[in-house]
């Protein structure tokens, strides 16, 4: 079975400054990785995803993620935070086995990101 | 071009009645999902439908729960005789192939409040 922790349910950074969103997978088949994130009032939308090619994912308005196998870590950063990037973000997993051939998806509980002016 | 839409955005509703939530994916579509959100959680799978396999069931939480899809259109999560810790947001997604791969797209989700 896998599983996704997320590290901080709540973080602040100040405008400007380095954001760092943590998540760690268990999973027992190389993970396909996913971050999501809930702008309020919005419904979830896809930042970027690892599907075994690159380890260094780019994903839209500037965040990235760095897949490492020996940390089983899919942690979620941008060098310098926006007032827009306040929301909720959500890393999710998916081992690709699953009987169906497609798998659902597991989501950690989500960190929400205050951006401090 | 249209994104994924579900009716009604909130809905209110007392102990032991039935609900219905609508899902309507994104045209050409193949697979579809139900997740459920609880305050403070994370996202929990429900059910998935893929063109006209037997849908995934594996999520489902209770047989109160239940869930149809016409073809690889519009989808109903019904819930029978709800209960208080049923309140959540419902959110639906859908997915072009149904590849693991795949991004799934969500709606705004369904917020279901019993009293």
């Amino acid at each position: 079975a896998q599983s996704v922790t997320q590290l901080g349910s709540h973080v602040s950074v100040s405008e400007g400054a380095l954001v760092l969103l943590r998540c760690n997978y268990s999973s027992s088949v190389p993970p396909y990785l996913f971050w999501y994130v809930q702008y309020p009032n919005q419904g979830l939308q896809l930042l970027l995803k690892y599907t075994s090619a690159a380890t260094l994912v780019k994903g839209i308005n500037g965040f990235e993620a760095e897949f490492k196998k020996s940390e089983t870590s899919f942690h979620l950063t941008k060098p310098s935070a926006h007032m827009s990037d306040a929301a909720e973000y959500f890393c999710a997993v998916s081992d690709g086995g699953g009987n169906f051939g497609n798998e659902k998806l597991t989501f950690g509980t989500g960190t929400r990101l205050t951006i401090i002016p | 071009g249209a994104g994924v839409s579900q009716s009604p955005s909130n809905k209110v509703t007392e102990k032991g009645k039935d609900v219905e939530l609508r899902c309507d994916p994104i045209s050409g579509h193949t697979a579809l999902y139900w997740y459920r959100q609880r305050l403070g959680q994370g996202l929990e799978f429900l059910i998935y439908f893929q063109g006209n396999s037997a849908p995934d069931k594996s999520g489902l939480p209770s047989d109160r729960f239940s869930a149809e899809r016409t073809g690889e259109s519009v989808s109903t999560l019904t819930i029978q005789r709800t209960q208080q810790e049923d309140s959540a947001v419902y959110l639906c997604a859908s997915s072009l192939s149904g590849h693991y791969t795949d991004t799934q797209y969500f709606g705004p989700g369904t917020r279901l409040t019993v009293l």
